[in-house]
Order: C-alpha cells, then sequence, then structure tokens
C-alpha cells in the first residue's frame, strides 16, 4: 500500500526543455514534502521542499508546486540540463519535525535529459 | 566533512549467514534512519532513532532484522539468518536539530544473498 506514489517510472526530456516530475500521495496526515535526487552509487540527496502551508516553493531551476486538495506535487525543472539526469525521489512525512521524523518516499522517477 | 558513513558498500553472502551492516552519522546529528531500497518496494524506512533510542520500527520486516545504537557515532543494522529477499540497497541517513529537513543519506550497502 503505497502512501506516496510516483506513477512514472521514467520521463525523458530534451535538453534545454522543462522537465515536470509528479507524485500524489494518499495519507492525508502528510504535511512536509521533499524532493530527493539520486545518482547511481550513490545516495539521495536534498534538493527541495515544501510544506503543507505552501504551495510553491522555488529554488533556482527547481520549482516544487503542491496541491493538497488533489493530494498532488510536481516538480519543475527549467531549463533541463544534462547534469539532471538521475532518479528523484517525492517523500513525505507526518508532523512538523520534517526530516527528523521518517520518510515516506516514492520509488522514483528516472529522469533522463537528451542532448 | 565526511558525511554519513556506511560499511560495507558490497556484501555478498549465503542465505542463513549473519549480516551485519554499520553506519556512521554525521558528528553532531541526533536522528538515524535506516532505508532499505528494491525495485518492487523502492526506499522504505525500517528504522529510526533519536538520541539513540529507537522511535520507530515498525518497518523492520521480520524478527530476523535487528538494529542498534550503542553511541551517538555508531549504528548497526544486522540480520540473521539472512535470506535472498533480503538483497537490496541499505542505506543510513542522519538529520539534526528536529524541525531540520534535510535528511543526510551514505552512499547505501548493497546486499546480495546467494
Amino acid at each position: 500500500d503505497q502512501q506516496v506514489k510516483q506513477n512514472s517510472p521514467s520521463l525523458s526530456v530534451q535538453e534545454g526543455r522543462i522537465s515536470i516530475l509528479n507524485c500524489d500521495y494518499t495519507n492525508s496526515m502528510f504535511d512536509y514534502f521533499l524532493w530527493y535526487k539520486k545518482y547511481p552509487a550513490e545516495g539521495p540527496t536534498f534538493l527541495i521542499s515544501i510544506s503543507s502551508i505552501k504551495d510553491k516553493n522555488e529554488d533556482g531551476r527547481f520549482t516544487v508546486f503542491l496541491n493538497k486538495s488533489a493530494k498532488h506535487l510536481s516538480l519543475h525543472i527549467v531549463p533541463s540540463q544534462p547534469g539532471d539526469s538521475a532518479v528523484y525521489f517525492c517523500a513525505a512525512s507526518v508532523g512538523t519535525g520534517g526530516g527528523a521524523d521518517g520518510l515516506t518516499f516514492g520509488k522514483g522517477t528516472h529522469l533522463i535529459i537528451q542532448p | 566533512d565526511a558525511g554519513v558513513i556506511q560499511s560495507p558498500r558490497h556484501e555478498v553472502t549465503e542465505m542463513g549467514q549473519e549480516v551485519t551492516l554499520r553506519c556512521k552519522p554525521i558528528s553532531g546529528h541526533n536522528s538515524l534512519f535506516w532505508y532499505r531500497q528494491t525495485m518492487m518496494r523502492g526506499l522504505e524506512l525500517l528504522i529510526y532513532f533519536n538520541n539513540n533510542v529507537p522511535i520507530d520500527d515498525s518497518g523492520m520486516p521480520e524478527d530476523r532484522f535487528s538494529a542498534k545504537m550503542p553511541n551517538a557515532s555508531f549504528s548497526t543494522l544486522k540480520i540473521q539468518p539472512s535470506e535472498p529477499r533480503d538483497s537490496a540497497v541499505y542505506f543510513c541517513a542522519s538529520v539534526g536539530l528536529a524541525g531540520a529537513e534535510t535528511q543526510y543519506f551514505g552512499p547505501g550497502t548493497r546486499l546480495l544473498v546467494l
């Protein structure tokens, strides 16, 4: 029973275009959401996060949007660069601890940026 | 800053053997997490500690799995006896102050049980 779902196992985007990665969740108690990026043979690294009191958070080329009513969040990367090719994990937590609580992860989306 | 250190990086063992995975969190961090990554289930939280005390072990799959954190700088995840379905990548992560949003992950231990 996946509480965090990433329905696209892979996504291919041309360099310079926008990459949109989607994530859905079922647990209405989640109030903190994070995106992690993972290269092969490395651990996941934190990318960007958003609290449930916001609907948008931006950091450089990365923007996360949260739609609480739809229980949906998305990560936008603009413009996409070759170094963005990686597996992206959506994660969520309950409580104000954010990363200090255990995280529930989706299965990940493999983003491939084509030259 | 050395980051989260995990050892070994790779482990191949035979079914029935005991396996011990090790983790050294970032110095000063007071929460430590063990995750497992498989193709079928993705990244799953197994157990986490706050100030060396286990807080939630509901993700530990079976009694064959056990985790300890004897001090703030060391944790172990033990599987005894190991089974082929335990084959996965096991990650350790740590985070500092409560409320800090970033969990820092180690490079993982790739376990193969034959």
